[in-house]
């Protein structure tokens, strides 16, 4: 039972427009949500993360806005760079829990 | 600067040989993690270990067993290989509960 959804599996951008990345989550439990990035044949590394009790959090070029009501959240890269193209993995937790949950990716490219 | 070291990086193993991945890390983290990924899916947790001498189990433990008698090592055995344990292993680490996992860059593993 996939209880994060990452229902798009490729998507390609431009270089400079925004890529927006999407995931869904089926647990109430959960209130702390992470992205990761991957290259290939490394592991993921922790790209932003955001707590139930915002609604948005910015870094940089990367934004993560989670909608509660919806079980949705999603990861803005504006602008896209080519160093962007990349696998993206979201993943959530709940509060009391030790194991984070991973959707199952979105493979990233921007085209230059 | 090392962080989280898996080896090997690729093995090959004959259906009911055993082996041990192994997993260390030099980032003095209590936490650590063994997490399996296969085509298309995310990562799905198969062990964990808040602390020196406590393991627990994940999502996906059967076939598989680890001991955690340092801080430092995390290691997993696989006793009796079968074909459904071809995939990538990634062991990771956190400082607390909840927090960003670090992950090593994984060991790929394939049983025939």
């Amino acid at each position: 039972d996939q209880q994060v959804k990452q229902n798009s599996p490729s998507l390609s951008v431009q270089e400079g427009r925004i890529s927006i990345l999407n995931c869904d989550y089926t647990n109430s439990m959960f209130d702390y949500f992470l992205w990761y990035k991957k290259y290939p044949a490394e592991g993921p590394t922790f790209l932003i993360s955001i707590s139930s009790i915002k609604d948005k959090n910015e870094d940089g070029r990367f934004t993560v806005f989670l909608n509660k009501s919806a079980k949705h959240l999603s990861l803005h890269i504006v602008p896209s760079q080519p160093g962007d193209s990349a696998v993206y993995f979201c993943a959530a937790t709940p509060e009391t829990g030790n194991q984070f949950y991973f959707g199952t990716g979105t493979s990233l490219t921007v085209i230059p | 600067n090392a962080g989280v070291t898996q080896t090997p990086k690729f093995r090959i193993l004959k259906i009911g040989q055993s082996m041990t991945l192994q997993c260390t890390q030099d980032m003095n983290h209590n936490y650590m993690y063994w997490y399996r990924q296969d085509p298309g899916m995310g990562l799905k947790l198969i062990y964990y270990s808040v602390g020196a001498g406590i393991t627990d189990k994940g999502e996906v433990p059967n076939g598989y067993n680890v001991s955690r008698s340092t801080t430092e090592d995390f290691p997993l055995r696989l006793e009796l290989a079968a074909p459904s344990q071809t995939s990538v292993y990634f062991c990771a680490t956190s400082s607390s509960s909840g927090s960003p996992l670090h992950f090593g860059n994984g060991t790929r593993l394939t049983v025939t």
